[in-house]
């Protein structure tokens, strides 16, 4: 079973400021890692996701995320936040074999102060 | 754009009544999902469906069932709602896109339930 923490519950970033959204896994088996963001009243949407090869993985509105195995880790990034990042990021784990379900973190809701 | 579909999209119910949540999809996925969304839980899972007539429980299934008499249609009901089921309902399906060496899940757009 895997399980995945975000501590943050909240982080508000100025507007045009880097940030980062913090994701720790735990898994004894080989992991898939996701990064979903949720606009308000919305669904979720891949943002996006790491499955082997390179370490740093690039996907929309600007956002990468890195994995990093030895500390269990896949921490998204932004080097520069608009109005309309404004959304609750999720972080989700899954197994590598087989019928391997998500399993979500609690979230992060990133507010952009103007 | 997954080609999935909920109905309804926000129902409000009282205590004890049943009710049942529709989500269509169109590309013949044969895996679809079911999830309740909470403050503080992030997503967990209910139930899922690998084909028709095919479901398994998943981390929060008490007080839910599930038929997928259809490949297209994935039904999830409540047999006797409690307030403890207000939460948001959100279905998913399982793809493989093309030159991918795994699945990804994609969501539906919600369906917003209140139990009174």
């Amino acid at each position: 079973a895997q399980s995945v923490t975000q501590l943050d519950s909240q982080v508000p970033v100025f507007e045009e400021a880097p940030v980062e959204l913090r994701c720790n896994y735990s898994s004894s088996v080989s992991v898939y890692l996701f990064w979903y963001v949720q606009y308000p009243n919305q669904g979720l949407q891949l943002l996006l996701k790491y499955l082997s090869g390179s370490t740093l993985v690039k996907g929309i509105n600007g956002f990468e995320a890195e994995f990093n195995k030895s500390q269990t880790s896949f921490h998204l990034r932004k080097p520069s936040v608009h109005i309309s990042d404004t959304a609750e990021y999720f972080c989700a784990v899954s197994g590598t074999f087989g019928n391997e379900k998500l399993t979500f973190g609690t979230g992060t809701r990133l507010t952009i102060i103007p | 754009d997954a080609g999935i579909t909920q109905s309804p999209r926000h129902k409000v119910t009282e205590t004890g009544t049943p009710v049942t949540l529709r989500c269509h999809q169109t590309e013949n996925h044969r895996y679809m999902y079911w999830y309740r969304q909470d403050p503080g839980h992030g997503l967990r899972l209910i139930h899922y469906s690998y084909g028709v007539k095919d479901t398994d429980k998943g981390e929060v299934s008490d007080g839910y069932s599930v038929s997928r008499s259809k490949t297209e249609d994935f039904l999830l009901t409540l047999e006797s709602a409690t307030s403890s089921q207000t939460s948001v309902y959100f279905c998913a399906i399982r793809d493989l896109p093309a030159g991918q060496i795994a699945n990804t899940i994609y969501f539906g757009e919600g369906s917003w339930l209140t139990v009174v």
